[in-house]
């Protein structure tokens, strides 16, 4: 596709629920990101994923969150026993990784999730 | 921890130019001044990057002097449509995260 495709663009679940929010990269990027927006904050950075290793986590929250890539395209960040302080924006991003992007991110629109 | 301190907010009428400036005074060698918009229920976009002196494209210019301890984001002729909020970023070329702070919230006014 033309850009970073995420889905679903809003979520809304109760306390404790599982959900999966899932990311479509341009198409032959070799980076993604998870970034976690709050309400009027920018975007802190979650996970990083190299094709399908996931190069860097330092940022997941706790292991409620869970993220994969397992063929190094489409990706998916699970958060298990959602709490209310999970809701936020999730956005994705993803990255060519050539030397002159000089770490150059397109980022999706993201996916708002409220958890009641 | 981001690098960068810019101001909360600012505000501008159409057709004025609009110069945001961003502090970095601690940044490594390594680091790139990168400048990203944000429209509301969309991400972030790039708009600019630079290492020194002046960069110019067809959206923005970007100012950074030769200390490099700052940098000017610089927008000509805002319209409506440039209401966003503008982060700036400084972090390695060959990093592995952008490390963004809280932002400039821009609001043109007709």
């Amino acid at each position: 596709g033309a850009g970073v495709s995420q889905s679903p663009r809003y979520k809304v679940a109760k306390r404790g629920q599982d959900v999966a929010l899932r990311c479509d990269p341009i198409s032959g990027h070799v980076s993604l990101f998870w970034y976690q927006q709050a309400l009027g904050q920018g975007p802190e950075f979650l996970t990083y994923f190299q094709n399908e290793a996931q190069l860097d986590k330092s940022g997941l929250p706790s292991d409620r969150f869970f993220a994969e890539r397992p063929e190094g395209s489409v990706s998916t960040l699970k958060i298990q026993r959602t709490q209310q302080e999970d809701s936020a924006v999730y956005l994705c991003a993803s990255s060519q990784r050539q030397v002159r992007t000089k770490n150059i991110q397109y980022f999706g629109a993201g996916t708002r999730l409220s958890v009641l | 921890l981001a690098k960068t301190t810019q101001p909360i907010s600012m505000d501008s009428y159409e057709g004025q130019e609009v110069n945001i400036t961003c502090s970095h005074n601690n940044i490594a060698t390594n680091d790139y001044i990168t400048w990203y918009q944000q429209f509301p229920s969309q991400g972030p976009r790039f708009i600019i990057q630079g290492y020194k002196t002046k960069v110019t494209n067809e959206v923005a210019s970007l100012f950074i002097p030769a200390d490099r301890k700052s940098s000017t984001l610089s927008l000509p002729r805002v319209s409506l449509s440039d209401t966003a909020v503008y982060y700036c970023l400084a972090d390695e070329a060959a990093g592995n995260k952008l490390t963004f702070g809280g932002g400039t919230r821009v609001l043109v006014k007709p």
